[in-house]
């Protein structure tokens, strides 16, 4: 299988709910990130990670908590949401190779709705 | 305040004719700046870039314009076709090359209409 491969690409969970979001990426990239997507706003940064240390989070709040194990993998661990954090959960990888545009490849994403 | 502005929420445009969708920005330090396009229920796919250095680079029917004075881009689909529906998302690379973070507008939905 190859690109960004996320699971499950629906979720629905309760406010007392745990659980996690996968993301996979088959391009042998070095960086990985989650981005949300909500109506009618921009794709919001939360989470970078580089060479699978987390380099930035966005002052994204703690009910969010991110995994990469390894270069290959993310996890985004969910727990006590609130409803208004029903959104696309968008999963990217890229190549930081020192030159260029940071060109991301996204995943299809992870429908998320907290009731 | 949002650093990358798309200010048409919608276009529509007929199959053949010239497709413009408008960026602006307001940070000078961006390096890089790229447009995505996004069908539903897929995540967006990398259409085109252009150096912060550069005026014009165009690929094929997609040609991306730059005026640094105006902090404006746009991006031009000729001809249009009904494939290219989609909404389409105008980012900008925070400095640092590909170690840059993108940052995003809030997209236009293009209709492409046969």
């Amino acid at each position: 299988e190859t690109g960004v491969t996320q699971t499950p690409r629906h979720l629905v969970m309760g406010m007392t709910n745990k659980k996690s979001l996968k993301c996979e990426q088959h391009l042998g990239h070095n960086a990985m990130y989650w981005y949300k997507q909500s109506a009618k706003k921009p794709l919001e940064l939360m989470f970078v990670y580089s060479l699978e240390e987390r380099v930035e989070n966005n002052s994204v709040p703690s009910r969010f908590s991110p995994e990469c194990p390894n270069s290959s993998h993310l996890f985004l661990h969910l727990h006590t949401l609130q409803p208004e954090d029903s959104a696309l959960y968008l999963c990217a990888s890229s190549r930081a190779s020192g030159s260029g545009a940071n060109v991301l490849t996204f995943g299809a994403g992870s429908r998320l709705t907290v009731l | 305040d949002q650093q990358v502005k798309q200010n048409s929420p919608s276009l529509s445009v007929q199959e053949g004719r010239i497709s413009i969708l408008n960026c602006d920005y307001t940070n000078s330090m961006f390096d890089y700046f790229l447009w995505y396009k996004k069908y539903p229920a897929e995540g967006p796919t990398f259409l085109i870039s252009i150096s912060s250095i550069k005026d014009k680079n165009e690929d094929g029917r997609f040609t991306v314009f730059l005026n640094k004075s105006a902090k404006h881009l746009s991006l031009h689909i000729v001809p249009s076709q009904p494939g290219d529906s989609a909404v389409y998302f105008c980012a900008a690379n925070l400095g640092g090359g590909s170690q840059g973070n993108l940052i995003f507008g809030k997209g236009t939905k293009l209709s492409v209409k046969p």
